[in-house]
């Protein structure tokens, strides 16, 4: 059970692209989810959490309209990274809970975006 | 500041020998404590949550424990296959979105 599902899973594009990754829990529904990155050799950044229906709630520092995050229903988030560059190569991962919020998060298995 | 610390940064074993992960935490007020692991290349796998001090759950050849200060993951009789990076990450009472702060990991290698 909790399993989340994550695609595409590779994704080289142009710099100047738009790239759209979606989340999906598939044996749950998912009252939260939440984007991370993650670089070579070093712990999960949290991006940002989103909850069905509403606006996402974005991390110091991380640009909301460089990468937009809808929450459409509660099985389903999307990122989009708009005009990709170089530097917004990364692993980006989703999670998901179930239910109350000390619950555990269930992680999908990641995006690896490289923009040339 | 909330913070997670977590030792050693790598650790390499024997199979067969046992030994123990840490994770120190600074949070204001603790909802939970969770243990992950994660393969080179995947999102990170849940292995445990743990709620108050005092509490252990296991798994396999896994064990953790929380005190107020710290977690211990204790792993009995590795195999290789227990080689991965383990995540320790906790939760603050404070924070109403289910917001976790994670620690560096440690990069455990098994050797055979």
């Amino acid at each position: 059970g909790a399993v989340v599902s994550q695609h595409p899973s590779w994704v080289i594009c142009k710099s100047g692209t738009s790239v759209k990754i979606e989340c999906r829990s598939l044996d749950f529904q998912a009252t939260t989810m939440f984007w991370y990155r993650q670089f070579p050799k070093q712990s999960l950044m949290l991006m940002a959490t989103s909850n069905e229906g509403s606006k996402a709630t974005y991390e110091q520092g991380v640009e909301k309209d460089k990468f937009l995050i809808n929450h459409a229903s509660l099985t389903l988030s999307t990122l989009t990274v708009t005009s990709a560059h170089p530097e917004d190569s990364s692993f980006y991962i989703c999670s998901a809970t179930q239910g109350a919020t000390d619950q555990p998060q269930h992680f999908g298995d990641g995006t690896r975006l490289s923009i040339l | 500041e909330d913070q997670v610390t977590q030792s050693p940064e790598a650790l390499r074993l024997q199979e067969g020998e046992s030994s123990s992960l840490n994770c120190s935490y600074t949070v204001s007020g603790l909802r939970g404590l969770f243990w992950y692991r994660q393969d080179p290349g995947k999102g990170p796998e849940f292995l445990f949550t743990l709620y108050s001090a005092g509490e252990e759950k296991e798994k396999e050849r896994l064990k953790a424990t929380l005190t107020k200060k710290e977690s211990f993951l204790h792993i009995t009789a590795p195999k290789p296959e227990d080689s991965a990076t383990y995540l320790c990450a906790v939760q603050a009472k404070n924070n109403q979105g289910g917001k976790l702060i994670f620690g560096q990991g440690t990069e455990l290698s098994v050797k055979p």
